[in-house]
């Protein structure tokens, strides 16, 4: 099994900040890699697809980088929209998740 | 615009089989390019993947729930289905529907929770 695993677990941040979240695997996924946004009571909503692709409709100041077993996703610019829960997943071999990332108000 | 929605009994007893329904609105289950899949989430955790299946082809289940899980398309009535059978406390969770073009999943129905639960 790929093994996902993102840091931070929780990340306090306020409005107009800049947050990186990372996630890495525990074997090379090349691209495969999807990000995804989560509200509590809500389905998870595809933001980034093949490590830098942009789903459609999704604002560009999401945005995802890297390859190999590192990668990163990225706000460029908080908004209060944006606090929820994102997940990494790889779909190299078949689909494995991250364990999550709590993005909070500070 | 295509949607998904998922249908089924709210609680299941242990040791007996979870059986939830997809519909799938605004297209067709046999559209080229699409695979249909299941993911759940336990209450306050993350995210797992249970299988999927693409028209006319083999289902794939994730290997910890092979043995229990059976994913079917009825084409007549647009839909896909999930079987989980010998079902535990540990199997209570939201349970997804979802639909697969672009490689992974991003399509989503808005998701059913199942108890365990005698």
């Amino acid at each position: 099994d790929i093994q996902m695993t993102q840091s931070p677990s929780t990340l306090s941040a306020s409005v107009g900040d800049r947050v990186t979240i990372t996630c890495r695997a525990s074997e090379s996924i090349s691209s495969w890699l999807a990000w995804y946004q989560q509200k509590p009571g809500k389905a998870p909503k595809l933001l980034i697809y093949k490590a830098s692709s942009l789903e459609s409709g999704v604002p560009s100041r999401f945005s995802g980088s890297g390859s190999g077993t590192e990668f990163t996703l990225t706000i460029s610019s908080l908004q209060p929209d944006d606090f929820a829960t994102y997940y990494c997943q790889q779909y190299k071999s078949y689909y494995t998740f991250g364990q999550g990332t709590k993005l909070d108000i500070k | 615009q295509l949607q998904l929605q998922e249908s089924g009994p709210g609680l299941v007893k242990p040791s007996e089989t979870l059986s939830l329904t997809c519909t799938v609105s605004g297209g067709s289950i046999t559209s080229s390019g699409y695979y249909w899949g299941w993911i759940r989430q336990p209450p306050g955790k993350g995210l797992e993947y249970i299988g999927s299946i693409y028209y006319g082809g083999s289902p794939y289940y994730n290997p910890s729930l092979k043995s229990r899980v059976t994913i079917s398309v009825d084409t007549s009535k647009n839909q896909f289905s999930l079987r989980l059978s010998s079902v535990t406390a540990a199997d209570t969770a939201v349970y997804f529907c979802a639909s697969r073009t672009s490689g992974t999943w991003g399509l989503w129905g808005q998701g059913t929770l199942v108890t365990v639960s005698s």
